[in-house]
């Protein structure tokens, strides 16, 4: 079983759709972040979250650190926000563990 | 843009070939990171470099080279590689890697190895 477990694996809504993707672990963590990567490959951090709630644009990432899980939702989404979405975790205790990934969420937004 | 390039985007290298990917970033950052991601699979780490001292190796092969020059330069040197190794290599940095700071991604080398 994975350590960090994204659901839904694929999504496909509509342009302007409330979109929510789920992310739970199951070990200590310092910090989650959400990741953006677009086709080409190349990623973009979005959020690193510790607690509590952050809000970007149209972007929204909660976390709650007692049910160990976090949510990335996207408003009035757009084809442009159709992209594959990481969710990746800090283990809690420092070290050079770097992040530990789900395997993404691909969310594909139709005019 | 992240402040984080890496050159060449895409590399085709037989099995035979030596290669060197390049990881460069203008961040004032500490620490650097190599992660491979393969199709359908979690993103993996592969080394992490702080301060220009390796302090992670994941079990990676020893085809896999890597060489910090300076806390700015990070090398992912290639030899005698096997085609299960095309993937996504990806090079991150961030502040220091004690603290639970942000990644930040470069572009990624798009490699094939026939």
């Amino acid at each position: 079983k994975n350590e960090v477990e994204q659901s839904p694996q694929n999504l496909t809504a509509q342009e302007g759709e409330f979109i929510t993707i789920n992310c739970s672990y199951s070990v200590g963590i310092s910090a989650l972040h959400w990741l953006q990567q677009h086709p080409g490959g190349g990623i973009v951090s979005l959020f690193m979250l510790s607690s509590g709630k952050k809000k970007h644009g149209r972007l929204i990432a909660t976390i709650n650190i007692q049910e160990k899980h976090s949510s990335l939702h996207i408003t009035a989404s757009h084809p442009r926000d159709s992209a594959v979405y990481i969710c990746a975790v800090e283990r809690s205790g420092g070290g050079a563990d770097g992040l530990t990934f789900g395997k993404g969420t691909h969310l594909i937004i139709q005019p | 843009e992240t402040g984080v390039t890496q050159t060449p985007r895409h590399l085709v290298m037989g099995m035979t070939n030596k290669k060197s990917l390049k990881c460069e970033q203008h961040l004032g950052h500490n620490a650097m990171y190599w992660y491979k991601q393969s199709a359908k699979k979690p993103l993996e780490l592969m080394f992490v470099y702080n301060f220009k001292e390796q302090t992670e190796n994941n079990s990676v092969p020893s085809r896999f080279s890597p060489e910090c020059p300076n806390s700015s330069h990070l090398f992912l040197h290639l030899h005698t590689l096997q085609p299960e190794d095309s993937a996504l290599y990806l090079c991150a940095s961030s502040q220091d890697f004690r603290l639970p700071e942000t990644q930040y991604f470069g572009p990624g080398t798009r490699l094939l190895v026939l």
